[in-house]
């Protein structure tokens, strides 16, 4: 089976723009997690989708903010990006509701705000 | 709420020794512990977890952890370190409601 994928790798923006990721989860996996990885706060959750509704969010402001598609693909979105927004976007997945399932991650996005 | 912490930033050990990384957490409900190592510039790679049962977990790679339930601890331990173990650990918990937090991660450097 194929990882799960993201695109694009990385991403150059400058700030007040907007950017959005992409995640294809692996083959059959419908729960999609998106994580914020910085040197100084670590890895940090964003968002939780499954059957594409938002099951659970972290603290994040209202710029950041995330979708589903019924093929379990997810996209994340932020807009308005500031320079604290350099970042490494994580995206895992794994196969269905449980808590006790172990996720699957991606490479990840490197986002750079200038 | 939920954390995780790992109180050492790095770990340092000569290949050939064993190899502990500390994790203790703090949950409310049923606690399900995970570990995950990253190697530079990728993503994160599931190693093991503990979900109910044996104490003991063995994982990927010689990777083995033990649940302490008194102690809230989930050690990631291996017997022989390699020169390729070298990377950053993190322990993670995730409870009833889903949600998986993130220690701070562990260094661990493995000298030839």
């Amino acid at each position: 089976k194929a990882g799960v994928t993201q695109t694009p790798r990385y991403l150059i923006k400058t700030r007040g723009q907007q950017v959005t990721l992409s995640c294809s989860p692996i083959s059959g996996h419908r729960s999609v997690s998106w994580y914020q990885q910085t040197p100084g706060q670590g890895l940090q959750f964003l968002f939780e989708y499954f059957s594409e509704t938002q099951r659970n969010k972290g603290n994040f402001p209202g710029r950041f903010s995330g979708r589903q598609f019924s093929n379990s693909r997810s996209e994340m979105n932020v807009s308005t990006l500031e320079l604290g927004d350099s970042a490494l976007y994580l995206c895992a997945s794994s196969s269905d509701a449980s808590s006790y399932n172990e996720q699957f991650f991606g490479p990840g996005t490197r986002l750079t705000v200038l | 709420a939920q954390s995780v912490a790992q109180p050492e930033d790095q770990v340092n050990v000569a290949e050939g020794n064993p190899l502990t990384v500390k994790c203790t957490y703090s949950v409310s409900g049923n606690p399900y512990l995970f570990w995950y190592v990253q190697y530079p510039n990728r993503g994160l790679q599931f190693l093991l977890k503990y979900i109910t049962g044996d104490n003991l977990v063995k994982g990927s790679y010689g990777f083995e952890a033990e649940f302490n339930k008194s102690q809230t601890s989930f050690h990631l331990k291996k017997p022989s370190a390699l020169v390729s173990d070298s990377a950053l650990y993190f322990c993670a918990v995730r409870d009833d409601d889903y949600k998986l937090s993130f220690g701070a991660g562990t260094t661990v450097t493995v000298r030839a």
